[in-house]
């Protein structure tokens, strides 16, 4: 499973636009990147998936460069509602890969203010 | 819109005693997990089971723990015999599996067990 690296915290204010950025230099030709959102006492949501250049969805934006080695997560003006740890998976998203156990990270814990 | 559950919601057991965690996951869905997530560290996950076997399981799932599909709707977690390190969050999760689609994992709302 490719190894991935993000921030441990961020801070933020109420109305940013909130990037995080998850490294991942070993990611395989079929890993997908997926990102999830966990609040306190309770299970991790999943945000949004990509392979590569930009995904869209209600909630978030994801950008991956052409090498792959990286994705961002980008949350247009978080609310307060957005503190939460967000972590960023690799893995196979098809098939029977696809099934297999999430790996999670530590995450990145983003504290929105007032 | 559906959702996994899980029950129930806190519970706290003496230390040797077994404990059975309940889940439903998402009727459509044909992959299911349980994780567990110690106070303050990662989610790790424990068991994954398809088709009524297990498919994959970790370390950390040991002789002491046990899943069952009983019946059409539920998806169960034993621990035989608690021991104090087993307090966590125990979360189940649900996947639809269909072709095409990627590893979006349903998450139960989790189970938090006290060993005392």
């Amino acid at each position: 499973l490719a190894k991935t690296t993000q921030p441990i915290s961020m801070d933020s204010y109420e109305g940013q636009e909130v990037n995080i950025t998850c490294s991942h230099n070993n990611i395989a030709t079929n890993d997908y990147i997926t990102w999830y959102q966990q609040f306190p006492s309770q299970g991790p949501r999943f945000i949004i998936q990509g392979y590569k250049t930009k995904v869209t969805n209600e909630v978030a934006s994801l950008f991956i460069p052409a090498d792959r080695k990286s994705s961002t997560l980008s949350l247009p003006r978080v609310s307060l509602s957005d503190t939460a740890v967000y972590y960023c998976l690799v893995g196979g998203a098809l098939g029977d890969t696809g099934r297999r156990a999430l790996t999670f990270g530590s995450g990145t814990r983003l504290q929105v203010q007032p | 819109e559906p959702e996994v559950t899980q029950t129930p919601s806190h519970q706290v057991t003496q230390m040797g005693q077994e404990v059975i965690l309940r889940c439903v996951p998402i009727s459509n869905h044909l992959y299911f997990y349980w994780y567990r997530q110690i106070l303050g560290q990662k989610v790790e996950f424990l068991v994954s089971f398809y088709n009524n076997e297990i498919s994959e399981k970790s370390e950390i799932f040991d002789d002491q723990f046990s899943v069952e599909r009983p019946d059409g709707s539920n998806f169960t977690l034993k621990i035989r015999s608690t021991k104090l390190e087993d307090s966590a969050m125990y979360f189940c999760a649900s996947l639809e599996a269909r072709t095409g689609l990627g590893n979006e994992q349903f998450f139960g709302p989790g189970t938090r067990l006290t060993v005392l």
